[in-house]
């Protein structure tokens, strides 16, 4: 079956710019996660969605990043004022309930911020 | 805050050779552990995870990781190395203390020579 995709796989923007990213989970999973990955670095996480609701935001570094899921599939990170610093590559997992369940990532958007 | 610990940022075997990542992590509550692959331009892919029981679990493509409490660790080891294998290696943690969500250590690139 289809796992989780991203688009786009990457996307360049200049500083100051806002930028969209999608992730489509895998049908029937209710929880979504959203994770910044830098260079040389393990992933860090951002956002959780159990459903439509973010149950857990803490990971959002400030009130530039936004993400929703307005109908408890598919989730949007928003990127107000690109800095040069937001350059990574955003992983999106789900899984299909329970933190334990295992989590399934997609590919990644590569965001580069010139 | 918690965290989690990889030691050596790379890894290089021979070949047959047997495979060892190392990770610890810190916290007084046993978490749920979790190694990750990544092959190069490709999503996290879970090899193995323990979240209750037998403290050995067996993954996938010959790997296995063993919990040790006394140790706050759960290293990942292959008896017999494969070109195959290499890859970036994530060592991740989740549970009460991590806030329920997953920390990832910084990863560990294994080199496999022929």
């Amino acid at each position: 079956g289809a796992g989780v995709s991203q688009t786009p796989s990457n996307k360049v923007t200049e500083k100051g710019k806002y930028v969209e990213l999608r992730c489509d989970p895998i049908s029937g999973h209710t929880a979504l996660y959203w994770y910044r990955q830098s260079l040389g670095q393990g992933p860090e996480f951002l956002i959780y969605f159990q459903g439509t609701g973010a149950a857990d935001d803490s990971g959002l570094p400030n009130d530039r990043f936004f993400a929703v899921r307005p109908e408890g599939s598919v989730s949007t990170l928003k990127i107000q004022r690109t800095e040069r610093g937001d350059s990574a590559v955003y992983l999106c997992a789900s899984s299909l309930i329970h933190l334990t369940d295992t989590q399934y990532f997609g590919p990644g958007t590569r965001l580069t911020v010139l | 805050a918690q965290s989690v610990t990889q030691l050596g940022s790379h890894v290089s075997v021979s070949e047959g050779a047997l495979v060892l990542l190392r990770c610890n992590y810190s916290s007084s509550v046993p978490p749920y552990l979790f190694w990750y692959v990544q092959y190069p331009n490709q999503g996290l892919q879970l090899l193995l995870k323990y979240t209750t029981g037998a403290t050995l679990v067996k993954g996938i493509n010959g790997f296995e990781a063993e919990f040790k409490k006394s140790e706050t660790s759960f290293h990942l080891t292959k008896p017999s190395a494969h070109m195959s294998d290499a890859a970036e290696y994530f060592c991740a943690v989740s549970g009460m203390e991590y806030g329920n969500k997953l920390v990832f250590g910084a990863g560990t690139i294994l080199r496999v020579k022929s």
